[in-house]
């Protein structure tokens, strides 16, 4: 079992819509939680950070946290064509990545 | 300071031969971090330092692999003997003390190519 599981996707949404990202993790002791960007050919770049239970909102997106379930997720409200991109859900301070969910949002 | 910079950004050699990167971090930036990435794949952690001091090397890593950060500032990343696998982009990141743990700045990457 990976320690950062998530699905590669691509997921495909229309302009406007919600874009719901998920992500699970093994280590029950994971205390951070990650969601950084990286565009095609470019490096990551952090976009979420959540640390407790429950929801996380910064504008468009909001990360939500279940620690009972070792599950993550990220949703991207009025998504964007320029939000197409991989997301990376990464654990614990030095950062452990999943494969990444390509995202592809569509006019 | 414009980021993290990273030398060279593509690298071509030989099965066999040694091949060195370079990382210059953000200025005052006190962490520094080494990735590996395939393609498809997320980034894969290798090792980091705090200061001049490596403070955690992956056990994924093997003995080919060494880096150093001598004098707290920029790091190389050597790799001896490279074999096909070899073949990634290598990233490297760094962090300021005091910030968010786990906001890491990243550059543009050394893409490397095993023959």
């Amino acid at each position: 079992q990976k320690e950062v599981e998530q699905n590669s996707g691509p997921l495909s949404v229309p302009e406007g819509a919600i874009a719901s990202l998920n992500c699970t993790y093994s280590d029950r002791g994971s205390q951070s939680f990650f969601w950084y960007r990286q565009y095609s050919g470019k490096s990551p770049e952090l976009i979420m950070f959540i640390y407790s239970n429950g929801d996380k909102e910064d504008g468009r997106f909001t990360a939500q946290l279940n620690k009972a379930s070792q599950y993550v997720s990220l949703l991207i409200r009025d998504s964007q064509p320029s939000d197409s991109a991989t997301y990376l859900c990464a654990v614990n301070d030095k950062l452990i990545f999943g494969t990444g969910t390509r995202l592809q949002v569509f006019p | 300071d414009t980021g993290v910079s990273q030398d060279p950004r593509h690298k071509i050699t030989k099965r066999g031969q040694n091949v060195t990167f370079r990382c210059d971090p953000i200025s005052e930036h006190n962490r520094l971090y080494w990735y590996r990435q395939t393609l498809g794949q997320g980034p894969e952690f290798l090792t980091y330092f705090q200061n001049e001091a490596q403070l955690e090397k992956s056990r994924l890593l093997s003995d080919r692999f060494s880096a150093e950060r001598p004098k707290g500032s920029f790091s190389t990343l050597e790799i001896q003997r490279t074999e096909q696998g070899d073949s990634a982009m290598y990233l490297c990141a760094s962090s300021f003390p005091g910030g968010l743990a786990g906001e890491l700045f990243f550059g543009e990457g050394s893409r490397l190519t095993v023959l």
